[in-house]
Formats: structure tokens, sequence, C-alpha cells
């Protein structure tokens, strides 16, 4: 069974930096799956953030691409989220999750998500 | 960056009813579209994937048509469990990937 689990601060200071650690269980972060996070303000909809590959190629939204690194710890199953200059904008539920791959093809669909951690920006 | 715009924004059924969820693409994603639920507390859960094939454990009564610009969730009859809000999202044209704005599907 995959899971996948966020972890990292519930605040952050205005102008701060973000950091999130996603674990993965059940699947190798090395498979042929993206890896990916999103976030939703709260009462708000859900916003793609940016995703990794485990060779370290990285996609990002451009409206956060100048604030956002992606990365990856292949001995530790896990990755990584970091936004800086975080403003009240940046509050919300952020969720990593799975894009499932083959070798040969990508399904449209994130098909595994962790709970969720909430991120608050206040001073 | 695509649009996706879902309608209706709110859906007001009755359990044992049929819901249709309408998702529309403002330039072609193809078949690369994906639904999911979201309950209150939750993450979303995907459904359908390449616009209908069903995920793992999904029961049938849920089904993905479309393909192009126009797709279609539905739910042939409504449980109790199925009142959620239903998001669209697409893996076609990127970056970035994009959700719709949700469809909630409340009891009537």
């Amino acid at each position: 069974q995959v899971q996948l689990q966020e972890s990292g601060p519930g605040l952050v200071k205005p102008s701060g930096t973000l950091s999130l650690t996603c674990a993965v269980s059940g699947d190798s972060i090395t498979s042929s799956n993206w890896w990916s996070w999103v976030r939703q303000p709260p009462g708000k909809g859900l916003e793609w953030i940016g995703e990794i590959y485990h060779s370290g190629n990285t996609n990002y939204n451009p409206s956060l691409k100048s604030r956002i690194t992606i990365s990856v710890d292949k001995s530790r199953n896990q990755f990584s989220l970091n936004l800086t200059a975080v403003t009240a904008a940046d509050t919300a539920v952020y969720y990593c999750a799975r894009f499932r791959c083959s070798s040969t093809r990508c399904y449209a669909g994130f098909d595994y998500w962790g709970q969720g951690t909430l991120v608050t920006v206040s001073s | 960056e695509i649009v996706l715009t879902q309608s209706p924004a709110t859906l007001s059924l009755s359990p044992g009813e049929r819901a249709t969820l309408s998702c529309r693409a403002s330039q072609s994603v193809s078949i690369h579209l994906a639904w999911y639920q979201q309950k209150p507390g939750q993450a979303p859960r995907l459904l359908i994937y390449d616009a209908s094939n069903r995920a793992t454990g999904i029961p049938a009564r849920f089904s993905g048509s479309g393909s192009g610009t126009d797709f279609t969730l539905t739910i042939s009859s409504l449980e109790p469990e199925d009142f959620a809000v239903y998001y669209c999202q697409q893996r076609f044209n990127w970056p970035p990937w994009t959700f719709g704005q949700g469809t909630k599907v409340e009891i009537k």
C-alpha cells in the first residue's frame, strides 16, 4: 500500500521560507512515477505547485517558479518543497501526491495523496 | 495556461438521483483529464483517469466521458457518501497542470 506523509512547520513568518518533506512508503522514489506538491488555501480550490522525477528533473508552476525548489532524497525515499518569501497568500493545506507513470506512458491523475498539512503564514 | 471551467458550481440532488458534472477546457487536452472527489478535511481521491478509466476501488456508479474540450463525470445513483466537492484536472499542456474550480454536490 502506497502511503505519503507530509511533515514540516505549521507556522511560518512572512518573508520566511516554507519547508516541507514528503516521506514515501510502499513505492520507491526511484520508480517511474513523478512526485508532486499541490496546495489548497482554506475554503478554496486546488493549485498544482510543482513536481520532481528521481533523476532530479523538475517542473514548476510558472506563477511560483521564482520562489520554489523541489528536491529528492533517494536514500530516505522522500522529496521536499522549499517556498521562499512567503506571504499570507501562501497559507494553505499542502499535499504531496504521486503521478503514476509506467515505463512507456503516464496516466492523467494523481493516484496517491498525503493527508495534507496546514501551513499558516503569520507573524 | 489551460483553464478548466466546471459547471454547475453547486448541484442539489437527493440520494438515488443521477448527477451529471461538466468540465470544459479552454483548449484541447485530448483524453488527459482526471476527476477527483474531496470531502471536508480530507485529501482529494482519484476517481477517473484518462477521461474515462475508473481508478482502483472506485464503484461502477462513477463514470467519465469526453475528449478534447468537453468532459462529463456521471454518478448514476447518488449514495449518501457521494455528497462532496468534485474537481477535474488536466495533464496535457504544461506548465502548469491545472484544476477546475470544483462542483459541490449537496443534499437537496
